[in-house]
């Protein structure tokens, strides 16, 4: 199956920090999406962004696929920015998501 | 957008017993579920593929007769977790696809005594 790379593992912000969080994986995909888990473990949509760049707020995504990796960004903190980020993708079969262990992230005030 | 909804959120029941957890679609039609598991601090493990008026599609390792999944609407899929064990205790999240994206079901906390 594909291998799919996230880094950094943990990462602590102050409130108002601007961050990147990285997503590599090993082979073509036809889905990628970035979650975020709230510590209740909802996660919840962030993008869907299997090629090219969008914005959503405070939040974008870049996913360069022929050098299979994606890039999301958090501008401005805050701390309900905290939470695990995952990147989730799918290679032949469309639809079963594979993920990558998630950045843990924290926001301090 | 898209909702998915699970129940029980939490679950806590005797060695030997079997639960039931629902996921449902709210505002769509799903023939696709995914069933997935998720044990503390770690990612999210895909546990099988349910598919509307067929049999499911276990992931390696996983044991179709302990983990029954039943989709037997476009709205709803069931995981019924037989003769539970201790060891059975996790995070069990569903989700669905409506056109290209995959949302996800609050999660059902399951422990096992």
């Amino acid at each position: 199956g594909i291998q799919v790379e996230q880094s950094p593992p943990d990462l602590i912000l102050q409130e108002g920090a601007n961050s990147t969080l990285r997503c590599n994986f090993s082979d073509s995909v036809n889905n990628l999406q970035w979650f975020h888990q709230n510590p209740w473990g909802q996660l919840i949509n962030l993008f869907y962004i299997p090629s090219g760049t969008k914005q959503n707020g405070r939040l974008s995504a870049t996913t360069v696929a022929t050098e299979r990796y994606s890039l999301l960004y958090i501008s401005s903190s805050q701390t309900t920015d905290s939470g695990v980020y995952f990147c989730a993708v799918a290679g032949g079969s469309w639809g079963k998501l594979q993920f990558g262990a998630g950045t843990q992230v924290v926001v301090t005030p | 957008g898209a909702v998915v909804s699970q129940h029980p959120s939490r679950v806590i029941c005797k060695s030997g017993t079997s639960v039931k957890i629902e996921c449902r679609s709210l505002d769509f039609q799903a023939t696709t579920m995914f069933w997935y598991r998720q044990f503390p601090k770690q990612s999210l493990m895909l546990m099988a593929t349910s598919n509307e008026g067929s049999k499911a599609t276990y992931e390696q390792g996983v044991e179709k007769d302990k983990f029954l999944i039943n989709h037997a609407s476009l709205t709803l899929s069931t995981l019924t977790v037989t003769s539970a064990h201790p060891e059975d205790s996790s995070f069990y999240i569903c989700s669905a696809f409506n056109t290209e994206t995959q949302y996800f079901g609050p999660g059902t906390r399951l422990l096992v005594l």
